[in-house]
């Protein structure tokens, strides 16, 4: 199994920029969840989607921030325009179900400068 | 809620048990409780996951006490590899928005 894997690893960019980071679950996983690390903050769960659907979204810290599901194998976080507080580790995870663990990706470094 | 509270930092030898409790005084009763590690530069690992007693697997035990207020994470015989941030979860079980992942437990082992 190949896990949840993330692109970019690494991303720097200028601040106004759209940011976008995407995400592909692990195959058969119907729960997928963007997670975001700071220093201060530690980890936040930003949205979780259920079978492609975005179920709680209560987490994104503004309408700078959008996510989509467009299929059971991939996802997108995109952040527009990009501020330097937004830069953080983004990671993506993926759960077979409720109460199950979940599985997180390698992450993606985000830097705005 | 239920959140969760943990120990910001912990010191071990290699070779010696370490146990790691995590308070949740607030848990719900459809609620799991689970461990993870997260090392540097990488995403939180799953270790091990309950729901109540005892649970064990090749990496470590869990504890839990019948009211389900706490946990207890055992690791034995650690090594250095195994410095890292532990984190205590509880959820999953009616909403992933109570997967709280709190401040986590900083275990550093020392040779």
């Amino acid at each position: 199994d190949a896990g949840v894997i993330q692109s970019p690893r690494h991303e720097v960019t200028e601040m106004g920029q759209e940011v976008t980071l995407r995400c592909k679950p692990i195959s058969g996983h119907d729960y997928l969840f963007w997670y975001r690390q700071t220093m201060m903050r530690g980890l936040e769960l930003l949205i979780y989607f259920n079978n492609n659907v975005p179920i709680d979204d209560s987490g994104m810290p503004e309408d700078r921030f959008s996510a989509k599901m467009p299929n059971a194998s991939f996802s997108t976080l995109k952040i527009q325009p990009s501020e330097p507080r937004d830069s953080a580790v983004y990671f993506c995870a993926s759960s077979q179900n409720r109460g199950n663990t979940i599985y997180f990706g390698e992450g993606s470094w985000l830097t705005v400068v | 809620l239920a959140k969760t509270t943990q120990p910001i930092s912990m010191d071990s030898y290699e070779g010696q048990e370490v146990n790691i409790t995590c308070s949740h005084n607030n848990i719900a009763t459809n609620d799991y409780i689970t461990w993870y590690q997260q090392f540097p530069s990488q995403g939180p690992r799953f270790i091990i996951q309950g729901y109540k007693t005892k649970v064990t697997n090749e990496v470590a035990s869990l504890f839990i006490p019948a009211d389900r207020k706490s946990s207890t994470l055992s690791l034995p015989r650690v090594s250095l590899s195994d410095t890292a941030v532990y984190y205590c979860l509880v959820g999953g079980g009616d909403n992933f928005n109570k997967f709280y992942f709190g401040s986590g437990t900083k275990l550093n082992v020392k040779p």
